[in-house]
């Protein structure tokens, strides 16, 4: 079955850049997604990017995908406080109905 | 644009009342929606796929007539916890679907039983 991986914790410093990394099983994947998650809030969907791309840049955020390894990546430029939140990765596969997310990472910035 | 509502943001209940949940769609029509559900420190959970007209497709594990779902128009969907319990609190989040297979979720409803 599908599953996306996720390291749980990521401290940088304000300023810095931060990268946030996933894998993912499922190589039938279509989409790719980055979700931010605030404390006590619902999911705010960051970026995505299609299968048969392998980089998205949009103003802070660099997506990187290596399809061959099943490896995303979220770059976050100039990393402020303001991005202190849980990022959640996440595959759509089998079509339009499903998709798996990650387990979520926790970015701390530190000031 | 995009924008999911939910409501309530919380709630309390006793053990064996009933907790319905509302999902809005406020400026765009969905003919999908979906309910997931997070417990502290994990990630999502798909509990059911909600489509407008027709019945709810619910995953494995999920207890169709604890969690009934009705997705009456194109813009509102609605999840009712029969019975609660308090292993049912739970965080409990909504989306929408957009294009590209994108989904715009709600901002969520904590719901808790005693």
């Amino acid at each position: 079955g599908e599953d996306v991986e996720q390291s749980l914790f990521l401290s940088v410093r304000e300023g810095d850049s931060s990268v946030i990394n996933c894998t993912y099983t499922d190589s039938s994947s279509t989409y790719l997604y980055w979700y931010k998650q605030e404390p006590g809030a619902g999911l705010q969907l960051l970026t995505y990017i299609f299968s048969n791309m392998d980089m998205k840049q949009d103003q802070r955020l660099t997506v990187l995908l290596n399809k061959k390894d099943k490896h995303l990546s979220l770059r976050i430029a100039d990393t402020q406080t303001g991005d202190s939140a849980i990022y959640f990765c996440a595959e759509i596969s089998g079509g339009y109905q499903k998709v798996t997310f990650g387990i979520g990472t926790k970015l701390q910035v530190i000031p | 644009g995009a924008v999911v509502s939910q409501h309530p943001s919380w709630v309390i209940c006793k053990s064996g009342t009933s907790v319905k949940i509302e999902c809005r769609s406020l400026d765009f029509q969905a003919t999908t929606m979906f309910w997931y559900r997070q417990f502290p420190k994990q990630s999502l959970m798909l509990m059911a796929t909600s489509n407008e007209g027709s019945k709810a497709t619910y995953e494995q594990g999920v207890e169709k007539d604890k969690f009934l779902i009705n997705h009456a128009s194109l813009t509102l969907s609605t999840l009712t916890v029969t019975s609660a319990h308090p292993e049912d609190s739970s965080f409990y989040i909504c989306s929408a679907g957009g294009g590209r297979g994108t989904q715009y979720f709600g901002p969520g409803t904590r719901l808790l039983v005693l």
